[in-house]
């Protein structure tokens, strides 16, 4: 199995509500990203995980809050939106970091946001 | 800030070479470099990496030049599932994960 699964592949929300994203990996990854993109940008880099310990947080407001319950699974929490948050959301998963390896970077294709 | 340059936008015709550039003229000895693409709305896509030495693989072909600060991704016959945002991006594998997408090169392949 060599997919990153994500749900929803829509979500609208109001800009009160609470909801998460979700992502899963079955490779045996211990290192597990989420990304921002922008109609017509690049993916950003919002927090990465390794060994479910986050190590990465790119000065991201507190309105995204991530999880990681464990090795296979990584989730995005949600809560108090703005209409410019709405954006596709990529969760990645790339090989044990620290050992030899090749860095690829395996993606979902991506959870869709509208914030109301 | 993205440690890669690319062009934004670059036309192939259907059958062509394509042939996407990157600079990466900051890269240390330990970064490889890494090319993804992204068709519409999807995921991106990894599609070749390498070091130093030129590499192939069944999607693309990668020529990194000697002195590292370059690189060029080599789609050798382009069909139009090909047209796509392409990325090029370095980054070390046993570092930190701070895999950063630079602009990208939106590839049109013509008919």
């Amino acid at each position: 199995d060599t997919e990153v699964t994500q749900t929803p592949k829509h979500l609208v929300m109001g800009m009160t509500n609470k909801k998460s994203l979700k992502c899963e990996q079955h490779m045996g990854h211990r290192a597990m990203y989420w990304y921002k993109q922008k109609a017509k940008k690049p993916p950003e880099l919002m927090f990465v995980y390794s060994y479910e310990k986050l190590s990465i947080n790119e000065s991201v407001p507190s309105r995204f809050s991530p999880e990681c319950p464990n090795s296979s699974l990584l989730n995005l929490h949600l809560h108090a939106l703005q209409p410019e948050d709405s954006a596709l959301y990529l969760c990645a998963s790339s090989p044990n970091p620290g050992t030899t390896n090749t860095g690829e970077l395996f993606f979902g294709e991506g959870s869709r946001l509208t914030v109301l | 800030d993205a440690k890669t340059t690319q062009p934004p936008s670059m036309d192939c015709a259907e059958g062509r070479a394509a042939n996407l550039p990157c600079n990466h003229s900051t890269i240390s000895g330990n970064e490889y470099v890494y090319w993804y693409r992204q068709i519409h709305s999807q995921g991106p896509q990894y599609i070749i990496h390498g070091l130093k030495n030129n590499e192939t693989n069944e999607m693309a072909s990668l020529i990194i030049t000697e002195d590292r600060k370059s690189s060029t991704l080599i789609l050798p016959h382009a069909t139009l599932r090909d047209t796509a945002v392409y990325y090029c991006i370095v980054n070390s594998p046993s570092g930190t994960y701070k895999y950063i997408f630079g602009t990208g090169t939106r590839l049109k392949v013509l008919a």
